[in-house]
């Protein structure tokens, strides 16, 4: 079945530190991936997405993923974290043959960022 | 950019009342709206999917009757709870897809919390 994991639950990282945060997924074939962001009672904002070409991506606010086809893996990353990140983080896939177009989401990353 | 605005974006209400949450697209025509429920600290999970003046496609074990999709013109879709009970509380997020954008180009919507007592 086609599924999505982000591994960490909760993550704290301190102003100024990196950030990763992972995304694995499970999937017949290369799906279409992307990383959204959504601060509390809010939708979801898309950071970058990732269709084919380049595995690194670059997106909004400084983030950016790689895509690792052995690993089936699209971390985020982001190399200097600001309080204002602090947000849920959610990774999703679409399959290519989609003409629904639908998302799977992962169960999302909490970020808090120490001042 | 492509806005959708959904409103209410919180609302309570009496146990076995119904409830009428409003996704409307401001700039563009949403020809597919995507309906998703999201559990505190949990993944979206989608309802159903609308297309304007079709029918909607509900996901399995979501309840048609219970959660009635509208998509009556390609700026407007709305979802009612009806009979809300308490577990139906939840946050319920709509997602528009962008013509031109692709497949998988969609906007959000704000969500709406809906509490209900």
């Amino acid at each position: 079945a086609q599924s999505v994991t982000q591994p960490d639950i909760h993550i704290t990282v301190s102003e100024g530190a990196s950030l990763e945060l992972r995304c694995n997924y499970s999937y017949g074939a290369t799906p279409y991936l992307f990383w959204y962001v959504q601060s509390p009672g809010q939708g979801l904002q898309l950071l970058l997405k990732y269709f084919s070409g380049d595995t690194l991506v670059q997106g909004i606010k400084g983030f950016e993923a790689e895509f690792k086809r052995s690993q089936s893996s699209f971390n985020l990353r982001k190399p200097s974290v600001h309080w204002s990140d602090a947000a849920e983080y959610f990774c999703a896939v679409g399959a290519r043959s989609s003409n629904t177009g639908k998302l799977i989401f992962g169960q999302g990353t909490t970020l808090q960022v120490k001042p | 950019g492509a806005v959708v605005s959904q409103h209410p974006s919180w609302v309570i209400c009496k146990s076995g009342t119904s409830v009428k949450i409003e996704c409307r697209s401001l700039d563009f025509q949403a020809t597919t709206m995507f309906w998703y429920r999201q559990f505190p600290k949990q993944s979206l999970m989608l309802m159903a999917t609308s297309n304007e003046g079709s029918k909607a496609t509900y996901e399995q074990g979501v309840e048609k009757d219970k959660f009635l999709i509208n998509h009556a013109s390609l700026t407007l879709s709305t979802l009612t709870v009806t009979s809300a009970h308490p577990e139906d509380s939840s946050f319920y997020i709509c997602s528009a897809r962008v013509a031109g954008q692709g497949r998988y180009g969609y906007t959000f919507g704000s969500g709406t919390r809906l509490t209900v007592v």
